[in-house]
């Protein structure tokens, strides 16, 4: 089993729909990073959380603790959320990615 | 700089050639991570400096792969004797301080490495 899973690995979807994006983690964490990865583009750092809820813009971030569970969720999504979208853990030494989710907005 | 700089953008060697790729991350970031990303799949862990010393070189996939990052702030990765399959993007990143508490991470662009 991956130390970090993600959940669905493709999605496509409809302008305005809103998103969920898993990911679960089989290590102890200090914090969860996720990641942005636009096509052809570099890596853009979304969020970085530890506890509780993060948002910015349409984009919120939630992680629990105890269930090692994070998720993303993009509120009246856009075509331009397509991207590749990664969360990350720090292990004992090394972040360890998950496999990323492609996500597809159509107009 | 503002950010993290990779060079170059992109680099079209020959099998068998000897290639540099260096990261110039944010000043001030004591931890380096060099990744790799194949199309279409994750990064791949590859090495994470803490400063000037290498904390986690797990991931290099032969002795063909060397980094360095002699005064804890720019890094080279070196690559001998390039094979096809090395082709990839190699990525950077650096953040202020790493191992489990890694604080907010910064990427390069990455470089474009393509052996023929």
């Amino acid at each position: 089993k991956n130390e970090v899973e993600q959940s669905p690995q493709n999605l496509t979807a409809q302008e305005g729909e809103f998103i969920t994006i898993n990911c679960s983690y089989s290590v102890g964490i200090s914090a969860l990073h996720w990641l942005q990865q636009h096509p052809g583009g570099g890596i853009v750092s979304l969020f970085m959380l530890s506890s509780g809820k993060k948002k910015h813009g349409r984009l919120i971030a939630t992680i629990n603790i105890q269930e090692k569970h994070s998720s993303l969720h993009i509120t009246a999504s856009h075509p331009r959320d397509s991207a590749v979208y990664i969360c990350a853990v720090p292990g004992a030494q090394k972040l360890v990615f998950g496999q990323g989710t492609r996500l597809t907005i159509n107009p | 700089g503002a950010g993290v700089s990779q060079t170059p953008s992109n680099k079209v060697t020959e099998k068998g050639k000897y290639v540099e790729l260096r990261c110039d991350p944010i000043s001030g970031h004591t931890a380096l991570y060099w990744y790799r990303q194949s199309l279409g799949q994750g990064p791949e862990f590859l090495i994470y400096f803490q400063g000037t010393g290498a904390a986690d070189d797990s991931g290099l996939p032969n002795d063909r792969f060397f980094a360095v990052r002699p005064e804890g702030s720019v890094s080279t990765l070196k690559i001998q004797r390039t094979e096809r399959g090395d082709s990839a993007v190699y990525l950077c990143a650096s953040s202020l301080i790493g191992g489990r508490n890694t604080g907010e991470l910064f990427f390069g662009e990455g470089s474009r490495l393509t052996v023929l």
